[in-house]
């Protein structure tokens, strides 16, 4: 499979605890986005690498938040002192080069805070 | 499974029929679309694009509608079949050097397939 893989699928943890993500994009993509969804609603960015640079996060990503892409391939987001509001789908999703091409969406990661 | 569009719009139609998904999008500034289809459980799967120099593209029994007058898009699919159920986003990218790609979704629509 050369789609974008996440890891855990699901994630279930008690309030309080720290959890991390990891999302490995399509390889030859430069481009790295992470989106929240909640029941209901569309995908909501979080933030953006190009290569390992970290160029835009959103007012979203609050200071618990940290994500990571250390060689310009796989990515790691972070919560920390998680809350009953973290709970949601993650998703990670590729593209490569300019803003015009489609990005790809990994199946994301479901967490839920106990 | 995941219990997606408590509030959304939904769409039931009859295998084979053709369907209509629309969507308004917000940025006048927006260059590019795109609409996905969303399973239960699975994360956005790309359908097709469009950018804002056009105003309609064809892609395997999809089309996509642009009218950038009234910030409008559609999604057109032919034949419908009873797999094209799921829950259908637009999607928007903003112009200019400082959005980065990021996509800004639509509501969503649920579209319900009967055999």
């Amino acid at each position: 499979d050369t789609g974008v893989s996440q890891d855990p699928r699901h994630k279930i943890t008690k309030r309080g605890q720290n959890v991390t993500f990891r999302c490995d994009p399509i390889s030859e993509h430069n481009r790295l986005y992470w989106y929240r969804q909640t029941l209901g609603q569309g995908p909501e960015f979080l933030t953006y690498f190009q290569n390992e640079a970290q160029l835009e996060k959103s007012r979203l990503l609050s200071d618990r938040f940290s994500a990571e892409r250390p060689k310009g391939s796989f990515s790691t987001l972070e919560i920390q002192r998680t809350e009953q509001g973290d709970s949601a789908m993650y998703l990670c999703a590729s593209c490569q080069g300019g803003g015009g091409q489609p990005q790809h969406f990994g199946d994301g990661t479901r967490l839920s805070i106990l | 499974g995941e219990s997606v569009g408590l509030h959304l719009p939904t769409l039931s139609v009859q295998e084979g029929d053709n369907s209509i998904i629309n969507c308004a999008y917000s940025n006048s500034a927006s260059d590019y679309f795109i609409w996905y289809k969303q399973e239960s459980g699975k994360g956005p799967q790309f359908i097709i694009d469009i950018r804002s120099n056009m105003d309609k593209r064809q892609g395997q029994r999809v089309t996509v509608l642009l009218n950038k007058t009234v910030k409008h898009l559609s999604l057109q699919i032919a034949a419908t079949q009873p797999g094209d159920s799921a829950v259908y986003f637009c999607a928007e990218k903003g112009a200019g050097g400082t959005s980065y790609g990021k996509l800004t979704f639509g509501q969503g629509t649920i579209l319900t397939v009967h055999p």
